[in-house]
């Protein structure tokens, strides 16, 4: 198993532009997670899904952020317009409702707006 | 609502020596909890979980976790330290579909 995808890996851009970042899941899990990791605030949960459909945003921090899952396979996280405070790395985990709640996390994108 | 707590920030160990990671927990009812493992510019990697049953739970690299009810604690531990075991630490419990993680605890062995 490929485990979770991220990409990019590292995304640098200016401020006001739009950012995309890209997340496959595991085969077969139903549940997507996105989190955002800072020195200053941790691991912060942003938004998850259950079969595609988002069931709790309460962590996306702003209107703009924003995340949809079309399909199983694939889900976006999107910042726009980016500021330099939304620096940070961007991970994507999933799991499946038959386990024990355990997450798998993909490697990450980290993310710098200059 | 469920919580972890990492009391330590750092802790350092002497390779060779035991080690322990503290983890203690806030829930209601019976909890889920697990340990992560997050290397340098790497995503957490799940080590172990502790659901019912047995206290002593094994897991990845050699690491085990002791699941305490009276003390609501479940530390990692491990009794022989390598180099390679540093690195950031979490602590998490189940809270609805998802888990609450703990701020993790950076464990630095000494050569």
């Amino acid at each position: 198993d490929a485990g979770v995808i991220q990409s990019p890996r590292h995304e640098v851009t200016e401020m006001g532009q739009e950012v995309t970042l890209r997340c496959k899941p595991i085969s077969g899990h139903d549940y997507l997670f996105w989190y955002r990791q800072t020195m200053m605030r941790g691991l912060e949960l942003l938004i998850y899904f259950n079969n595609n459909v988002p069931i709790d945003d309460s962590g996306m921090p702003e209107d703009r952020f924003s995340a949809k899952m079309p399909n199983a396979s694939f889900s976006t996280l999107k910042i726009q317009p980016s500021e330099p405070r939304d620096s940070a790395v961007y991970f994507c985990a999933s799991r499946h409702s038959g386990g024990y709640y355990e997450q798998y996390f993909g490697p990450g994108t980290r993310l710098t707006v200059t | 609502a469920q919580s972890v707590a990492q009391p330590e920030d750092q802790v350092n160990v002497a390779e060779g020596n035991p080690l322990t990671v503290k983890c203690t927990y806030s829930v209601s009812g019976n909890p889920y909890l697990f340990w992560y493992v997050q290397y340098p510019n790497r995503g957490l990697q799940f080590l172990l979980k502790y659901i019912t049953g047995d206290n002593l739970v094994k897991g990845s690299y050699g690491f085990e976790a002791e699941f305490n009810k009276s003390q609501t604690s479940f530390h990692l531990k491990k009794p022989s330290a390598l180099v390679s075991d540093s690195a950031l630490y979490f602590c998490a419990v189940r809270d609805t579909d998802g888990l609450t993680f703990g701020k993790g605890t950076h464990l630095i062995i000494q050569p």
